[in-house]
């Protein structure tokens, strides 16, 4: 069975510093991989994803992320983090051809002035 | 191109009722998919339908159930229902389950049961 943890259930981040939040899954195969973002009372928003190839993705927001196999991880991160980055954010991972897709808990990402 | 509509966006219901909520996929796209997300579980699959098939279903019990249209909109419906249903219902379409695509999601409709 597929499963993600994320580490962290809250940071708390200068504005303008660097954000990295931590990913780890557990999948047999080479798995997809998505980071989501979710705003309060909002739906998610895909912010980037693996399916293959390049390691280090860019997704949108200035996000990105890397796939590192030997360590079943896919970190996100951002050089610069803004106010309007607060919010919760999932990472997730499905199977090939996947049908479902399984979340980690999410962390809370709280920016400070 | 439109997003995910999901609706209503929130709903009261009493216990022992019966809820239908709708998911309109973005155009084109055939796979929907249904979580039901809390704070204590998480973000759990329910069910997904394409091509008005159901081919996956989450650990959910039989009150828990979904149906698809031909023009892929799909509605979940919550019967007999339990304080524990209150939750975000996140529906998610896909182009297709095949290869490389991605899961957009809907703004979700918040279901409160009292």
């Amino acid at each position: 069975a597929q499963s993600v943890t994320q580490p962290d259930i809250h940071i708390t981040v200068s504005e303008g510093a660097s954000l990295e939040l931590r990913c780890n899954y557990s999948y047999g195969a080479t798995p997809y991989l998505f980071w989501y973002v979710q705003s309060p009372g909002q739906g998610l928003q895909l912010l980037l994803k693996y399916f293959s190839g390049d390691t280090l993705v860019q997704g949108i927001k200035g996000f990105e992320a890397e796939f590192k196999r030997s360590q079943s991880s896919f970190n996100l991160r951002k050089p610069s983090v803004h106010w309007s980055d607060a919010a919760e954010y999932f990472c997730a991972v499905g199977a090939r051809g996947y049908s479902t897709l399984t979340f980690g808990k999410g962390t809370m990402l709280l920016v400070s002035p | 191109k439109a997003g995910v509509t999901q609706t209503p966006r929130y709903l009261i219901k009493t216990r022992g009722q019966q809820v239908t909520l709708s998911c309109s996929p973005i155009s084109g796209h055939r796979s929907v998919s249904w979580y039901q997300q809390t704070p204590g579980q998480g973000l759990q699959f329910l069910f997904e339908y394409f091509s008005e098939t159901q081919r996956n279903k989450g650990n959910f019990p039989g009150r828990f159930s979904g149906r698809q249209f031909s023009n892929s909109r799909s509605e979940m419906n919550v019967s007999t229902l339990e304080l524990g249903d209150s939750a975000l219902y996140l529906c998610a379409s896909k182009e297709e389950v095949t290869g490389n695509t991605e899961a957009f999601f809907g703004q979700g409709t918040r279901l409160t049961v009292v």
